[in-house]
């Protein structure tokens, strides 16, 4: 069965530095998305993207973070100036039509920032 | 998109089937029902979805009740691995993204 790989599965960063979590979804999928889950809390939409473009973010998704489809097969979240509130597992998703239509999930990376 | 309620958690025992309820009273007509499950800190997992007519997959049976304010996720032989977070998402189709809630916490007890 086709899945999402999301690496690296853990990193550890410093605050104030930079981080690209990267994604590659399943290859005919044209919806792609980021999510995040604080330890113990809900899993959070941070943005979607289609067509090269962001198409939706939420409030969490700021100047800090930005996303990128830099080859076709690659997804990438990068957040520019980690804060110790991004410690979190981030998920990428993807699928093949909009919403909610069957989006398969990554396993995650678990950002920690110390 | 139409706000949902859940139980926070439940029960289940193994081999029998789970029934997890929701309600969605304000949905509206071009609203899809959407459940997703978390297995401990995985990433959500898609199960089924419907808008007005019961559906049925290898994974699950939905049952929407025919004024679709409240929906049931029918698991009929649950297992010792479906314990996890289920989560009930109204949504139209269309290119909003999915939104979860605290979903229903489901333990299935050998």
């Amino acid at each position: 069965e086709p899945e999402v790989t999301q690496t690296p599965s853990h990193q550890v960063t410093q605050m104030g530095q930079e981080v690209i979590l990267r994604c590659v979804p399943i290859s005919n999928h044209l919806y792609f998305y980021w999510y995040r889950q604080i330890l113990g809390q809900k899993v959070e939409f941070l943005v979607s993207f289609y067509n090269n473009e962001i198409s939706e973010k939420s409030e969490i998704f700021d100047d800090q973070f930005s996303v990128e489809r830099p080859d076709g097969s690659n997804f990438t979240l990068k957040i520019r100036s980690t804060k110790l509130e991004d410690s979190a597992m981030y998920f990428c998703a993807s699928s093949y039509m909009a919403g909610g239509t069957e989006a398969f999930f990554g396993q995650g990376t678990r950002l920690t920032v110390v | 998109d139409a706000k949902t309620t859940q139980p926070p958690s439940m029960d289940c025992a193994e081999g029998r089937a789970a029934n997890l309820p929701c309600n969605h009273s304000t949905i509206s007509g071009n609203e899809y029902v959407y459940w997703y499950r978390q297995i401990h800190s995985q990433g959500p997992q898609y199960i089924i979805h419907g808008l007005k007519n019961n559906e049925t997959n290898e994974m699950a049976s939905l049952i929407i009740t025919e004024d679709r304010k409240s929906s049931t996720l029918i698991l009929p032989h649950a297992t010792l691995r479906d314990t996890a977070v289920y989560y009930c998402i109204a949504l139209t189709s269309g290119n909003t993204p999915l939104v979860f809630g605290k979903g229903t916490r489901l333990s299935v007890i050998a």
